[in-house]
């Protein structure tokens, strides 16, 4: 059964027209990331939350916001999506710090901008 | 800061030959924690292995090992009698607080 659960798993939006990409858990794990993929790139950090403390990487664009309104769900929010912002979005959770982490990823959601 | 480099950009091979994707990392913390990944043409992320610092025991799993090395900060990963649905891309990455990821490695294996 799947532990991240992204929704949808492809999502066509247009250029400037503000769209969220959701993602969910099964697990109750307390760290939650986002990521973005381009083509051909590594995955690259956007957010992530421990618990509720968000942290944003320096160099994430301020067109994207997330929330996560509780442990289960997040929601990357792209403001007004340019055609640069076609890519893959990874969702993940981790348990926690120290000796026991896992880190899973949900199945992404490709989005295209048009 | 925290680095993985894989410096193979793309390896093909013929199907059943070994082959091995190196990752190399840098870290100041003394506790983190490595991983391999496949994906696939269908985009998604697959876990192949996690390694913490503390463990430098080598893994084989079925056609896979992996070995650790924490004198020279590597961990490769080898593919023996490889096969055609090995094709994919291979992320080495590196967690103490956040995933940083290496670039990847794109191995086609040939019929």
């Amino acid at each position: 059964d799947a532990m991240v659960i992204q929704n949808p798993r492809y999502q066509v939006t247009q250029f400037g027209k503000p769209v969220t990409l959701s993602c969910s858990q099964t697990l109750n794990h307390n760290v939650m990331y986002w990521y973005q993929q381009k083509s051909s790139q590594a995955p690259k950090l956007l957010f992530h939350y421990y618990d509720k403390d968000f942290n944003n990487e320096a160099d994430t664009p301020d067109n994207f916001q997330s929330r996560r309104p509780n442990t289960s769900f997040c929601f990357l929010d792209i403001r007004s999506p340019g055609l640069g912002d076609a890519a893959m979005y990874l969702c993940a959770i981790a348990s926690g710090v120290g000796i026991r982490l896992e880190a899973f990823f949900g199945q992404g959601t490709r989005l295209t901008v048009v | 800061a925290q680095k993985v480099t894989q410096a193979q950009t793309e390896i093909s091979v013929v199907e059943k030959e070994d082959v091995t994707l190196d990752c190399v990392y840098e870290t100041r913390d003394t506790t983190y924690y490595l991983f391999w990944y496949k994906q696939p043409p269908s985009g998604e992320l697959v876990f192949l292995i996690r390694r913490n610092s503390f463990d430098e025991q080598n893994e084989i799993s079925g056609r896979y090992s992996w070995n650790f090395q924490k004198s020279t900060s590597s961990f490769n990963f080898t593919i023996t009698a490889s096969q055609v649905v090995d094709s994919a891309v291979y992320f080495c990455a590196l967690r103490d607080d956040k995933i940083i990821f290496g670039k990847g490695t794109r191995l086609h294996i040939l019929p």
